[in-house]
């Protein structure tokens, strides 16, 4: 069975700094995709970075990378340059398939 | 259009009550998804149509009746709801390119609460 674990249920960043948002994952497929959303309080899922697991490269969009380490079984979010806006729920997921596995997310607060 | 919108964004409803959540997307994608969210929770997922077919039910109580008329619409009927149902509804597409890159679009949600 696969299993996203977020060992972070809180975070603090002061604005400006970079964060990272620990992800660990369990499977034994070979093949599976690996996500990050943002929840902002209004509710809405959003997607920022997907990492599939042949990809040799680590996923990057804007301020967001994705520390994909394969032998670990970790896909760790980091957020460069934090805004007050970053402030949000933060869920990890795994596709296997034709589902999303959630982790059970980790709220970041940005400071000033 | 890169939206899936959800219609009403909030509801509250009696336990005798029937009523309806909709959800659209113009994507042109082949899957759409229910999932349900309880507070401080990660979402769970209900059900998943495949080319507007019902492809996985997720040991969901009938009293949620999903619906797909076509292939940019979603419904999800509600009836005899219990209060533990009150929950944040989220609908999501994806056009599921490859095996791995299962990709979701989620909309707004519907914030149901049963009285």
């Amino acid at each position: 069975a696969q299993k996203i674990t977020q060992t972070q249920p809180g975070m603090f960043v002061q604005e400006k700094e970079a964060v990272t948002l620990d992800c660990t994952y369990d499977t034994s497929d070979p093949s599976y995709g690996l996500f990050w959303y943002k929840q902002p309080s209004s509710g809405e899922m959003i997607f920022l970075i997907y990492q599939g697991s042949y990809d040799q490269q680590n996923a990057t969009e804007g301020r967001y990378s994705l520390n994909f380490q394969k032998a670990r079984k970790s896909a760790n979010l980091v957020i460069s340059a934090s805004q007050l806006g970053d402030s949000a729920m933060y869920f990890c997921a795994m596709s296997p398939g034709d589902k999303l596995i959630f982790g059970t997310g980790t709220r970041l607060q940005v400071f000033p | 259009d890169t939206e899936v919108t959800q219609t009403p964004k909030h509801l509250v409803m009696g336990m005798t009550n029937k009523k309806s959540l909709k959800c659209e997307q113009h994507m042109g994608h082949r899957a759409m998804y229910w999932y349900k969210q309880k507070a401080k929770k990660p979402p769970e997922l209900m059900f998943v149509y495949s080319y507007e077919k019902l492809s996985i039910n997720e040991s969901v109580p009938s009293r949620f009746s999903p619906e797909c008329p076509n292939s940019s619409l979603l419904n999800l009927h509600l009836h005899a709801l219990q209060p533990e149902d009150s929950a944040l509804y989220l609908c999501a597409s994806s056009q599921w390119r490859d095996r791995d890159n299962n990709e979701q679009f989620f909309g707004p949600g519907t914030r149901l609460t049963v009285l």
